[in-house]
């Protein structure tokens, strides 16, 4: 059975610093997303990673994937205020579609 | 484009009756998924449809819940008796295939009291 699961689930940082959040998944997969969402609103795609190796960026977020470790990290840089929210890894198998979720990393950066 | 809608937005019930939500995909996309985030946790994936086929409902606790997409396009999730544990946010999401691009609804939140 396919678990993902992520660390820290709760994350508290100042302004300005760095952070990297990591998700770990228990079987081969070919399709890893990161998802933003904020309070009482819905998931925002971040970022589709498929491949060993593959690495995205946008704005102060930049997410990796290892295969082979089976291991996804999302990295926060300079953070602002802004960035709080819950984020999401999830990961699909190439043979099932089922879209499996960790259960997030509630990101709170202060000022 | 439009999103993905949903609708009611919001929903309180009492256990044992019965609710359904709606959800209108992305025009053109062909699968369409019901999700169930309870509190605190990730989505839950509940069913999946391809057009107007199931192709994933494992997860579905059939002796309480039902989902139909009839022609294809709009889709509805039935909770009949509902339970206090049903208490969550049912999210629709679609996509133009299976596995790319997942658009998510804003969700209806069920409380059951």
């Amino acid at each position: 059975e396919l678990k993902v699961e992520q660390n820290p689930l709760f994350l508290s940082m100042q302004e300005g610093k760095n952070y990297t959040i990591y998700c770990n998944y228990s079987t081969t997969s070919d399709r890893l997303y990161w998802y933003r969402q904020d309070p009482g609103k819905s998931l925002e795609s971040l970022f589709v990673l498929l491949s060993n190796g593959a690495v995205k960026q946008e704005g102060r977020l930049m997410a990796s994937l290892d295969t082979k470790a089976r291991l996804s990290t999302l990295h926060i840089t300079a953070a602002v205020h802004d960035l709080s929210a819950t984020y999401f890894c999830a990961v699909s198998q190439h043979n099932n579609n089922d879209m499996r979720f960790g259960a997030g990393t509630r990101l709170t950066v202060k000022p | 484009e439009a999103g993905v809608a949903q609708s009611p937005r919001y929903k309180i019930i009492e256990k044992r009756q019965s609710v359904a939500f709606w959800c209108n995909p992305i025009s053109g996309h062909a699968t369409l998924y019901w999700y169930q985030q309870i509190l605190g946790q990730g989505p839950k994936l509940l069913i999946q449809f391809q057009n107007n086929g199931v192709v994933d409902d494992s997860q579905l606790p059939k002796d309480r819940f039902s989902a139909e997409r009839l022609k294809g396009v709009d889709s509805t999730l039935k909770i009949q008796p509902a339970k206090l544990e049903d208490s969550a946010v049912y999210l629709c999401a679609s996509s133009l295939r299976s596995g790319y691009g997942y658009t998510f609804g804003s969700g209806t939140r069920l409380t059951v009291v």
